[in-house]
């Protein structure tokens, strides 16, 4: 069971919006730590997407955004392309188990 | 922009240990940390621990203490993470990630990852 929690699965149609939440804490999220967020292809490099709750590395297309309430982190990506089909996980610190935990990770599928 | 490569598969007996390395090119080795981080079959992403670049400073999972040591070659530019006792939960593929945080560990986020290295533990 992952500290943070994830929506094991979201889906859309090419060009419409989705969002991914991630929940924690107290002692994770809601403590103020930095939630970032990663795009994986299996058998892939997983790929930076968002850091600092809502910054995107260069390169990353401005359909990626990310946002950050209370104990709650969200990525919503908008023009949803079938290229964005992957595995998508939220990262963050927690305090009270000093380590840093991710998300259980969510499949997004492009309908 | 930078870019880590990480050795083949290995497969290994309960007990065994094993060793996995991750080549940095393209960027200052030791300007920054190498995280590792894990994921076993069917299972979400498991931070394992970080290992600066530039004086060797560790900082390890908990769970993993006293099974894991991760060390680096700056003349290679390349990091090792070796596991010891295997279970049949190692079973898993390990990921580097270069990590922002260059010689004390601060939680940051991971910016270039390896593509993975396969690790099979078997009874």
């Amino acid at each position: 069971q992952s500290v943070l929690t994830q929506p094991p699965s979201v889906s859309g149609a090419p060009g419409q919006r989705v969002t991914i939440s991630c929940t924690g804490s107290s002692s994770n999220i809601g403590a103020g730590y930095y939630v970032h967020w990663y795009q994986h292809l299996p058998g892939t490099a997983p790929k930076l997407l968002i850091y600092g709750n809502s910054n995107r590395p260069s390169g990353v297309p401005d359909r990626f955004s990310g946002s950050k309430s209370g104990t709650s982190a969200s990525l919503a990506i908008t023009g949803l392309q079938a290229e964005d089909e992957a595995d998508y996980y939220c990262h963050s610190y927690d305090s009270s188990l000093s380590v840093v935990v991710f998300g259980g990770g969510t499949k997004l599928t492009v309908l | 922009q930078g870019q880590l490569v990480q050795s083949g598969t290995e497969v290994k007996k309960a007990g065994a240990s094993v060793k996995v390395s991750c080549k940095g090119s393209g960027y200052s080795f030791t300007s920054y940390g190498i995280s590792w981080v894990r994921q076993a079959p069917g299972q979400g992403l498991e931070w394992m621990g970080w290992i600066s670049a530039y004086n060797g400073n560790t900082n390890y999972a908990q769970k993993l203490q006293g099974r894991v040591t991760m060390t680096t070659d700056t003349s290679t530019s390349t990091a090792y993470m070796e596991l010891r006792s295997l279970r049949s939960d190692d079973t898993a593929v390990y990921y580097c990630a270069r990590d922002p945080a260059g010689t004390t560990y601060s939680y940051n986020y991971l910016d270039v990852w390896g593509k993975g290295t396969t690790v099979t533990v078997s009874s």
